[in-house]
């Protein structure tokens, strides 16, 4: 069964860091989106990306963030200058979607996250 | 603003009850609810609820939506050790996805 991966699993890093979070959504999937959890606490929306755009995004992803979908298959998360209250799960997801770029109220798939520790 | 309100926020049970979780919403141009099951890591789905009054089921799971009165309610019934996890409802939108704060479901042996 198809699933969405995420690399890697772990990662810790200094405090003004850069990082780069990586994900490979479903491959016939068109909306792809990244959550994030802090630990204890509810799962957030950061963006979501259709068409080699921004669609939509939090306040959370501010100047710091960026979204890439750099070649066919992957989809990736960077963060510029990691704060420490930046540490949390990453979730990456994606969905089918529907017609002519439609976004379509459909089933998200997560992958198994990433967790980021900035130290 | 739109908001996804679950409950309870924790529930400790014995294997073999039967739980009753709650979500209750206000959102904008509603067309779907989702209920997901999250262990250790990132949330699996279990049910997406478009219309009201029509149970989904799978296996000791189901679900049923009601649009007039904005809620919808996750049953598990002979409830089993491995059930416990957060059980997330969500609420997908234009562009992201609303979720509630979750249940921590625990079940003692």
């Amino acid at each position: 069964e198809p699933e969405v991966t995420q690399t890697p699993s772990h990662q810790v890093t200094q405090m003004g860091q850069e990082v780069i979070l990586r994900c490979v959504p479903i491959s016939n999937h068109l909306y792809f989106y990244w959550y994030r959890q802090i630990l204890g606490q509810k799962v957030e929306f950061l963006v979501s990306f259709y068409n080699n755009e921004i669609s939509e995004k939090s306040e959370i992803f501010d100047d710091q963030f960026s979204v890439e979908r750099p070649d066919g298959s992957n989809f990736t998360l960077k963060i510029r200058s990691t704060k420490l209250e930046d540490s949390a799960m990453y979730f990456c997801a994606s969905s089918r979607g529907g017609l002519a770029g439609v976004p379509l109220q459909e089933t998200q798939y997560f992958g198994p996250g990433t967790r980021l520790l900035v130290l | 603003e739109d908001k996804v309100v679950q409950s309870p926020l924790s529930l400790v049970v014995h294997e073999g009850d039967t739980v009753t979780l709650n979500c209750s919403y206000e959102v904008t141009n509603f067309r779907s609810l989702l209920w997901y099951k999250q262990e250790k890591k990132a949330p699996t789905f279990l049910f997406m609820l478009t219309s009201s009054g029509i149970e989904k089921k799978s296996g000791r799971l189901s679900s049923i939506l009601d649009k007039k009165e904005l809620f919808s309610i996750l049953n598990i019934t002979a409830t089993q050790t491995g059930d416990s996890a957060v059980y997330l409802c969500a609420i997908p939108r234009n562009n992201d996805m609303r979720f509630g704060a979750g249940t921590r479901l625990t079940v003692k042996p």
